[in-house]
């Protein structure tokens, strides 16, 4: 069983710029969720992936964009990027299941992004 | 809207004293919730979630719908619990469905 993975782990980017961060889930599970984490501030939600498709989004700009692809691994893209974009991205994997029961979340390490 | 609150930012106790890590929270429906710990330089993990009532490393919490409160506690403190603490709150409905809402965390030094 594998955890889950994220790259790249550091990322040095130009305001402006876009960004692709990538995860690979947790074998068997099928749904995964992003997290911005500023300096001192707990995780954020950004949005969820099941099946695909976008299951949930918190409160962020549309500039922020995700895909889940067939073997549940997911990208998460962000655009015109600003300084305050700087911070850890978490992902976290799970299992959603019937009645739409979900099993604990797996976390990432995180990407640190840094805009400059 | 839901928020999870966590009043210390930071806690300091000494080997063997009980500890308690306060969380509050707000939310309309049937609150299911979680503390999550991140030992230095590793992953967030799960620590324990209330709809399970374990104790996990000797920390327990209790849910308190009266009080909105779901606190956590070791009677015993050790070096190793040193870390950063989350308590969080799971969105089971809406458009936010799986929405994990975390509170701002708490650090824990045990000192020897």
């Amino acid at each position: 069983e594998t955890g889950v993975t994220q790259s790249p782990t550091h990322l040095i980017k130009t305001r402006g710029q876009q960004v692709t961060l990538r995860c690979s889930s947790q074998s068997g599970h099928n749904t995964v969720s992003w997290y911005q984490q500023a300096l001192g501030q707990g995780p954020q939600f950004i949005f969820q992936y099941y099946r695909e498709e976008e299951n949930g989004r918190g409160n962020f700009p549309p500039r922020f964009s995700g895909l889940q692809f067939p073997n549940y691994s997911s990208e998460l893209n962000v655009n015109a990027l600003e300084l305050d974009d700087s911070a850890l991205y978490l992902c976290a994997s799970s299992l959603l299941g019937r009645l739409r029961k979900s099993t604990e979340a797996f976390f990432g390490q995180g990407t640190r992004l840094t805009v400059v | 809207a839901q928020r999870v609150t966590q009043p210390e930012k930071l806690l300091s106790v000494f080997k063997g004293a009980p500890v308690e890590l306060k969380c509050n929270y707000s939310y309309s429906g049937s609150p299911e919730l979680f503390w999550y710990v991140q030992y230095s330089r590793q992953r967030l993990q799960l620590l324990l979630r209330h709809i399970s009532r374990e104790s996990i490393k000797g920390f327990t919490a209790d849910l308190n719908k009266g009080e909105t409160s779901f606190h956590l506690k070791k009677p015993f403190a050790q070096e190793e619990d040193s870390a950063m603490y989350y308590c969080a709150l799971l969105n089971a409905g809406g458009t936010s469905y799986g929405k994990l809402t975390f509170g701002q965390g708490t650090i824990l030094t045990v000192h020897p």
